[in-house]
């Protein structure tokens, strides 16, 4: 089983500030890795797809990159609704798996 | 806009059985994989299982197999896990989610439903 291991766990940040997540792999998922972005009470929503292509709708300041083993998230500039917990999660191989998680909390 | 709604969760003792049903609407049911991810209370997210297009392929996670069960009816428009021989670690929210198109496995989950709460109590 793949694992993915997301740091920080916790990221304490203010609004108009750069995050950047971490995830990385315990073996080579290639590029297939995604991103996700989960609110209190809601479902997940995607992000990023197979590392770096933004998913429909999604605005210009959340990237990604990486490739292999490590990825990177990447959220320019902080708005008050991006505060969440972020997921990635790999499909080189199955089972398919998630990572424990980042959650981006307000300074 | 895709809609999927999960229904049939509940309350029930360990050792119990439960189906769990999600409808499909406002895209091509038929041509997307779709896969069950569930969230313990307060936990992460956790994949259970995946289902191809026309039902031919399924794969699961090791703690689910053999008890669990996923299937489709593209005429339906529906997505379904029978969940039998529960345990109290499988007391989470299950999320039914779409695959994107044209993925051999699936793809990344691109649309997602809010999810049905299944709770494992004596």
């Amino acid at each position: 089983e793949i694992v993915l291991t997301q740091s920080p766990a916790t990221l304490s940040l203010s609004p108009g500030e750069r995050a950047t997540l971490s995830c990385r792999a315990s073996q080579s998922v290639s590029s297939y890795l995604a991103w996700y972005q989960q609110k209190p009470g809601q479902a997940p929503r995607l992000l990023i797809s197979d590392a770096s292509n933004r998913a429909t709708g999604i605005p210009a300041r959340f990237s990604g990159s990486g490739s292999g083993t490590d990825f990177t998230l990447t959220i320019s500039s902080l708005e008050p609704e991006d505060f969440a917990v972020y997921y990635c999660q790999q499909r080189r191989d199955w089972p398919l798996t998630f990572g424990g998680g980042t959650k981006v909390e307000i300074k | 806009e895709v809609q999927l709604v999960e229904s049939g969760g509940g309350l029930v003792q360990p050792g119990g059985s439960l189906r769990l049903s999600c409808a499909a609407s406002r895209f091509t049911f038929s041509i997307h994989w779709m896969s069950w991810v569930r969230q313990a209370p307060g936990k992460g997210l956790e994949w259970v299982a995946n289902i191809k297009e026309d039902g031919s392929e399924k794969y699961y996670v090791d703690s689910v197999k053999g008890r669990f069960t996923i299937s489709r009816d593209n005429a339906k428009n529906s997505l379904y896990l029978q969940m039998n021989s529960l345990r109290a670690e499988d007391t989470a929210v299950y999320y039914c989610a779409r695959g994107q198109l044209g993925m051999s496995d699936g793809g990344a989950f691109d649309y997602w439903g809010q999810g049905t709460l299944v709770t494992v109590s004596s």
